[in-house]
């Protein structure tokens, strides 16, 4: 099993532009989770997702959105970037709410300028 | 709000002495809290949890509700426990998402 794959590694872009930032998993996992972190800080929660089709808004989710077509994958859209986005972003799984271990991608660091 | 607190940024220990990561919270009710390490190049990952009350790698953590605290201590330190270590917080909501702290990166010295 890969486990949490995110793509790409690392992404600069210019204020104004759009990305999308691809997640995947194979573990079957229900429950999904985009988070941010920026430096010396830890993780917030932007969007997460208990199933396909089901998402919902976390602390930081304004600039930000997601989709969740299937149980595998979970793309964080950023539709304008701004510099306030500059951080490093992780994409997380896990299996239910009672087995709830969340399992972690390799991160994305994206730097807006 | 539910909030996690690590007072301290960076810590060193030297090899074989005890080792303690501090982690307060605020929560209106009873939390799960969890550890997470990160290894130089490896991914997040979880250590322990309080409600599996074992330990993990030498590590334990008591959570002490009157104290709103879950604390993580090594006896003897090692140099292979150097990381970047959180501490984590989960309510019971539907999607029992995680509140982290800022982390406390450990240094243990030869």
């Amino acid at each position: 099993n890969a486990g949490v794959t995110q793509t790409p590694k690392f992404r600069i872009l210019k204020i104004g532009q759009s990305m999308t930032l691809q997640c995947a998993q194979d573990m079957n996992h229900n429950y999904m989770y985009w988070y941010r972190q920026d430096p010396g800080m830890g993780l917030k929660l932007i969007y997460y997702s208990v199933g396909a089709g089901i998402t919902d808004k976390g602390e930081v989710p304004n600039g930000y959105n997601v989709s969740r077509s299937t149980t595998e994958d979970f793309p964080l859209r950023l539709e304008l970037a701004a510099p306030s986005q500059t951080s490093v972003y992780f994409c997380a799984s896990s299996y239910s709410r009672t087995d709830n271990e969340q399992f972690f991608g390799p991160g994305t660091r994206l730097t807006v300028l | 709000a539910q909030r996690v607190t690590q007072p301290e940024k960076l810590l060193s220990v030297f090899k074989g002495a005890p080792v303690e990561l501090k982690c307060n919270y605020s929560y209106s009710g009873s939390p799960e809290l969890f550890w997470y390490v990160q290894y130089s190049r490896q991914r997040l990952q979880l250590l322990l949890r309080h409600i599996s009350r074992e330990s993990i790698k030498g590590f334990t953590a008591d959570l002490n509700k009157g104290e709103t605290s879950f604390h993580l201590k090594k006896p003897f330190a090692q140099e292979e426990d150097s990381a970047m270590y959180y501490c984590a917080l989960s309510g019971w909501g539907s999607a029992r998402q995680l509140t982290f702290g800022s982390g406390t990166q450990l240094t243990v010295l030869p």
